[in-house]
């Protein structure tokens, strides 16, 4: 069973901060996702990958199979990017059973 | 990206009643569901795997014939938790898989469910 562990768990900063959390897992994959969650409960997917670096306006994630570990960077934050963060990874291509980290609640300060 | 919703977002049920939750793909067809529960500020939790005109695969632990999947269609499918309870209070998310292409597919995720049991 993949253990998928995320860093930090929490994480506060001010509005226009460089934002990193890590997520490292322990079994080989196919497919990381980065999920978003707001206050409401709903589930945003913002990006799947499964090597290299994918860019989506200020979210960028990164990937390194090898090292099993994989990172969310979030540029010029802003209040609104205050969410939680959610790594997940399976073992096919999306339309497998993923298993999730528990998340890091990110808070920024205007 | 594709859109899944889920009906109703915040259900409030006495103990004993049975809830009804449908999950559907808006504009594509998924022939696999997924059903998720997340209790407060915990990770979310793979209930079933939902697959359109089969029996949903339950994972260990879940009890199938407390939550009943049915997955009458490639657009939807429902999870009722029969006679709740409140300790089945929680939010439930489902998710559905498309098929981009051949070894390619993406899941995306509905807006989840807020189940309270008095």
């Amino acid at each position: 069973k993949n253990e998928v562990e995320q860093s930090p768990q929490n994480l506060t900063a001010q509005e226009g901060e460089f934002i990193t959390i890590n997520c490292s897992y322990s079994v080989g994959i196919s497919a990381l996702h980065w999920l978003q969650q707001h206050p409401g409960g709903g589930i945003v997917s913002l990006f799947m990958l499964s090597s290299g670096k994918k860019k989506h306006g200020r979210l960028i994630a990164t990937i390194n199979i090898q090292e099993k570990h994989s990172s969310l960077h979030i540029t010029a934050s802003h209040p609104r990017d205050s969410a939680v963060y959610i790594c997940a990874v399976g073992e096919g291509w999306g339309n497998e059973k993923l298993t999730f980290g528990t998340g890091t609640r990110l808070t920024i300060i205007p | 990206g594709a859109v899944v919703s889920q009906h109703p977002s915040r259900v409030i049920c006495k103990s004993g009643t049975s809830v009804k939750i449908e999950c559907r793909s808006l504009d594509f067809q998924a022939t696999t569901m997924f059903w998720y529960r997340q209790f407060p500020k915990q990770s979310l939790m793979l209930m079933a795997t939902s697959n359109e005109g089969s029996k949903a695969t339950y994972e260990q632990g879940v009890e199938k014939d407390k939550f009943l999947i049915n997955h009458a269609s490639l657009t939807l499918s429902t999870l009722t938790v029969t006679s709740a309870h409140p300790e089945d209070s929680s939010f439930y998310i489902c998710s559905a898989v498309i098929e981009v292409r051949s070894s390619y597919n993406e899941q995306f995720f509905g807006p989840g469910t807020r189940l309270t049991v008095l």
